[in-house]
């Protein structure tokens, strides 16, 4: 089964409202979580870097003061799109990585991926 | 810092033919390589990876890639493709002991019957 969860799978928003995504990592502890975005028929670019206890790494052009990113818990992540825009109309994707549980079906050294958040701005 | 490359954008094949989809990375230093695959509206799902020793890797579906160092390549195969492989396939790149994923632009595997 699914060993990392998103929330909401699909969200529509009017422009200038803020949408909040949380990214929980089942079963396992994740210190670290990262945001991915993906526009249509394109590749994954990382957005940021989720470090939980401390501020969130962001990749270069990414505006930290429009995706707000809180790793509250050692399960938890969530990401804010805050005044959305229609550009900012994506699908956005969390990832986090396991060193791997014996007796469990977790791989060490592998990224588990959320299922997604389609988020589209009217 | 890492980059990957995947030369073809589409790859159509018939069912139960062979198929190679191919992934270049550039690196300066040794990285962990592995394939995804995305269905559509889903999120992405691990094949295979490479981390280290034998270069030939097998994963799920039937799936296997080798790691060429001297190639920089990490090239996907299945011997045998089903309609149910139809999807999007990703390679991807991390430097050693990083968790940070570098992804290629994809490839999208079209299987006809």
């Amino acid at each position: 089964g699914a060993v990392v969860s998103q929330h909401p799978s699909r969200v529509i928003c009017k422009s200038g409202t803020s949408v909040k995504i949380e990214c929980r990592s089942l079963d396992f502890q994740a210190t670290t979580m990262f945001w991915y975005r993906q526009f249509p028929k394109q590749s994954l670019m990382l957005m940021a870097t989720s470090n939980e206890g401390s501020k969130a790494t962001y990749e270069q052009g990414v505006e930290k003061d429009k995706f707000l990113i809180n790793h509250a818990s050692l399960t938890l992540s969530t990401l804010t799109v805050t005044s959305a825009h229609p550009e900012d109309s994506s699908f956005y994707i969390c990832s986090a990585p396991t060193i791997g549980i014996a007796g469990t079906q977790l791989e060490i050294d592998t990224q588990y991926f959320g299922p997604g958040t389609r988020l589209t701005v009217l | 810092a890492q980059s990957v490359t995947q030369l073809d954008s589409q790859v159509p094949v018939f069912e139960e033919a062979p198929v190679e989809l191919r992934c270049n990375y550039s690196s300066s230093v040794s990285v962990y390589l592995f394939w995804y695959v995305q269905y559509p509206n889903q999120g992405l799902q691990l094949l295979l990876k490479y981390l280290s020793g034998s270069t030939l890797v097998k994963g799920i579906n039937g799936f296997e890639a080798e790691f060429n160092k001297s190639q920089t390549s990490f090239h996907l195969r299945k011997p045998s493709v089903h309609i149910s492989d139809t999807a999007e396939y990703f390679c991807a790149v991390s430097a050693y002991n990083t968790d940070k994923l570098i992804f290629g632009t994809g490839t999208r595997l079209q299987v006809f019957p």
